[in-house]
């Protein structure tokens, strides 16, 4: 059971240029989400997907596109990167969102993006 | 809406001594409150968490929290601190759905030291 794999772990950037971060999970979660970590402000919500053909915004979704095809992938794409959006990126999956039910949060490995 | 305060950004003890992270929050339901810990150059592991059960709760490698509805409080304790213990620790509430569905605080780095 591998959970949540994330790829790449580590990668550089030109400004102005796009790359994919992966996304994938094997434990047939409903939702799924990317968070960035920038120090001292914890994790912030980026986007989310509550399932197949579903995705929203999260608080900070400016720059950064996403889609849902299937269960296992929720791929973030970086449309043109900018020296701001150097940060660690957590993908994370759960069996459903919030609420009362306490469903355990999985996070990817994170990777580790810097623009220059 | 709902918060989440770690009232230490830094906390620093001796091995063997206890641990006390602090963690408030602010909900309008009944929230879900999780600990997880990252160590450095990793990612979230999951310590503990609530979920409308037993107030005090057990978690992985010694460590328990307790919900205190009345104090808005779920802090995080050990008794003996271990070297291992070295890491980042964010606390965080989940109540809502969508967008609100989880929010973290802005964590605590708990030093050990020898």
């Amino acid at each position: 059971n591998a959970g949540v794999t994330q790829t790449p772990k580590f990668q550089v950037l030109k400004t102005g240029q796009s790359m994919t971060l992966q996304c994938a999970q094997d434990m047939n979660h409903e939702y799924m989400s990317w968070y960035r970590q920038d120090p001292g402000m914890g994790l912030r919500l980026i986007h989310y997907s509550v399932g197949a053909g579903i995705t929203d915004q999260g608080e900070v979704p400016n720059g950064y596109n996403v889609s849902r095809s299937t269960t296992e992938d929720f791929p973030l794409r970086l449309l043109s990167a900018a020296p701001s959006q150097t940060s660690v990126y957590f993908c994370a999956s759960s069996y459903s969102s919030g609420g009362t039910s306490g469903n355990t949060i999985y996070f990817g490995e994170g990777s580790w993006l810097t623009v220059v | 809406a709902q918060s989440v305060t770690q009232l230490d950004s830094h906390v620093s003890v001796s091995e063997g001594t206890p641990v006390l992270l602090r963690c408030n929050y602010s909900s309008s339901y009944s929230p879900s409150l999780f600990w997880y810990v990252q160590h450095p150059n990793k990612g979230l592991q999951l310590l503990l968490k609530y979920t409308s059960a037993a107030t005090l709760v057990k978690g992985i490698n010694g460590f328990e929290a307790e919900f205190k509805k009345s104090e808005t409080s779920f802090h995080l304790t050990k008794p003996s601190a271990h070297m291992s213990d070295a890491a980042e620790y964010f606390c965080v509430v989940s109540g809502l759905t969508g967008r609100r569905a989880l929010t973290f605080g802005s964590g605590t780095r708990l030093q050990v030291q020898p």
